[in-house]
């Protein structure tokens, strides 16, 4: 069964430091990998996406990297906010059946002042 | 454009009961979903519609049922509620690149 695996499953970090979140996953072949953002009471919002033969993508403060080859993608983020506490899921597409996502279970981020 | 848009955002229900969870999107996109959120869980597909007058299966169909009434709306109903289906569920749709866009969610509670 493809599977998307998430780590850490919650992280703490002060305002201002950076911080790394780690995706592994099954699905091969992959049409695409995304990263998605949940703020608390909302929807999931698209922050990177990567197709196979990419290996990184920045979106301002947010930068993904994939190795296909391992199977991993990893999400930093640089200098954190306040506002970037939220759940961040890596979301994969598998090649041929877009209706078919598999979403991680999510890392939940608390940044503190 | 408000995006994707869900009715209610809060309900609780009875074991037994029945109700519809509504959903729009004014982005004329083809493709459709609902899923559910379970704490420490990702989000699991319920159903899809990829066009009007189409639906399909996803992974946990069982107590649902979907109508794609138009090419707008896509509406999730639960003819006898269950505690189990006390869950957080999303509608969304899909634009390009499999980006998919969600609504805010609507938060149920089966007592």
């Amino acid at each position: 069964k493809n599977q998307v695996e998430q780590s850490p499953q919650s992280l703490i970090i002060l305002e201002g430091k950076n911080c790394t979140l780690q995706c592994n996953y099954t699905v091969s072949p992959f049409s695409n990998l995304r990263w998605y953002k949940q703020d608390t009471g909302r929807g999931p919002v698209s922050l990177t996406i990567m197709t196979f033969s990419e290996n990184t993508k920045s979106n301002g403060r947010y930068t993904a990297t994939l190795d296909a080859d391992t199977k991993q993608s990893s999400l930093h983020i640089t200098a954190s906010q306040l506002s970037d506490s939220a759940s961040y899921i890596c979301v994969v597409t598998p090649s041929g059946s877009a209706r078919q996502l598999t979403f991680g279970s999510g890392t939940q981020l608390t940044v503190l002042p | 454009n408000a995006g994707v848009t869900q009715t209610p955002k809060f309900q609780v229900l009875k074991t037994g009961q029945s109700m519809t969870l509504q959903c729009a999107q004014d982005m004329n996109h083809n493709s459709m979903y609902w899923y559910r959120q379970d704490p420490g869980m990702g989000l699991r597909l319920i159903y899809y519609s990829a066009s009007e007058g189409t639906t399909d299966k996803g992974e946990v169909p069982n107590g649902y049922n979907v109508s794609r009434l138009n090419k707008r709306e896509f509406s999730l109903r639960l003819e006898s509620a269950a505690p189990s289906q006390t869950s957080v569920y999303f509608c969304a749709s899909r634009g390009g690149r499999h980006e998919q866009y969600f609504g805010p969610g609507t938060r149920l509670t089966v007592t």
